[in-house]
């Protein structure tokens, strides 16, 4: 079964808004990546971060990671047209040669 | 070469057909997974092969046979499938190493009549 949740599983915002959406998942991990797909085609990595670290930071994307609360959030900011599509994350479960992916963020940048 | 490439982009066929998917890398990297994924759903793990040998399988019905024939080549065998089976599948590879940052091929879109 999947571990991961998301929240929102959708959100529309405007060009040059900033979006953020989050993650929660179950078990120790080793690390928490987050994917973008668009519409029915392969998945993209955009970011990994470890779970020792708190933040990371890729061009417009910011990460956070608090394993206290198994949580962690993708920030995009100044979005644009091009950032439309569905964003998963994925956790690396501590023992596991494996990435169990969350329900995932359907992002829609209206310009 | 950074990509994973799969063929056929898209599969039709009946229940009583056999067929293959296959995936390819030269990434150099020896791990590669099997995914299904329906739409607007999550990607669902099927089969994970490292170092050319079967390392997990998440209960996948038999239907579905997976084989990896050298390091850079990941087939799908689809046999006697049923309607339910139709969704996107996903292939992608790794690195060794604990990170397990993976490289997603395209996909191929079947559909099972």
């Amino acid at each position: 079964s999947q571990q991961g949740e998301e929240d929102p599983q959708a959100l529309s915002i405007q060009e040059g808004e900033n979006a953020t959406m989050n993650c929660s998942y179950k078990t120790s991990i080793n690390n928490l990546q987050w994917y973008r797909q668009n519409s029915g085609r392969g998945l993209v990595h955009l970011i990994l971060i470890r779970s020792n670290e708190r933040e990371k930071h890729s061009g417009r994307l910011r990460v956070t990671l608090d394993t206290s609360k198994k949580s962690s959030s993708l920030l995009i900011t100044a979005s644009r047209a091009a950032d439309t599509a569905s964003y998963f994350c994925a956790t690396a479960p501590a023992g596991a040669q494996k990435l169990v992916f969350g329900q995932g963020t359907r992002l829609t940048i209206n310009p | 070469d950074t990509e994973v490439t799969q063929t056929p982009k898209h599969l039709v066929m009946g229940m009583t057909n056999k067929k293959s998917l296959k995936c390819e890398q030269h990434m150099g990297h020896r791990a590669m997974y099997w995914y299904k994924q329906k739409a607007k759903k999550p990607p669902e793990l099927m089969f994970v092969y490292s170092y050319e040998k079967l390392s997990i399988n998440e209960s996948v019905p038999s239907r579905f046979s997976p084989e990896c024939p050298n390091s850079s080549l990941l087939n799908l065998h689809l046999h006697a499938l049923q309607p339910e089976d139709s969704a996107l599948y996903l292939c992608a590879s790794s690195p060794s190493g604990r990170d397990n940052e993976q490289f997603f091929g395209p996909g191929t879109r079947l559909t099972v009549l």
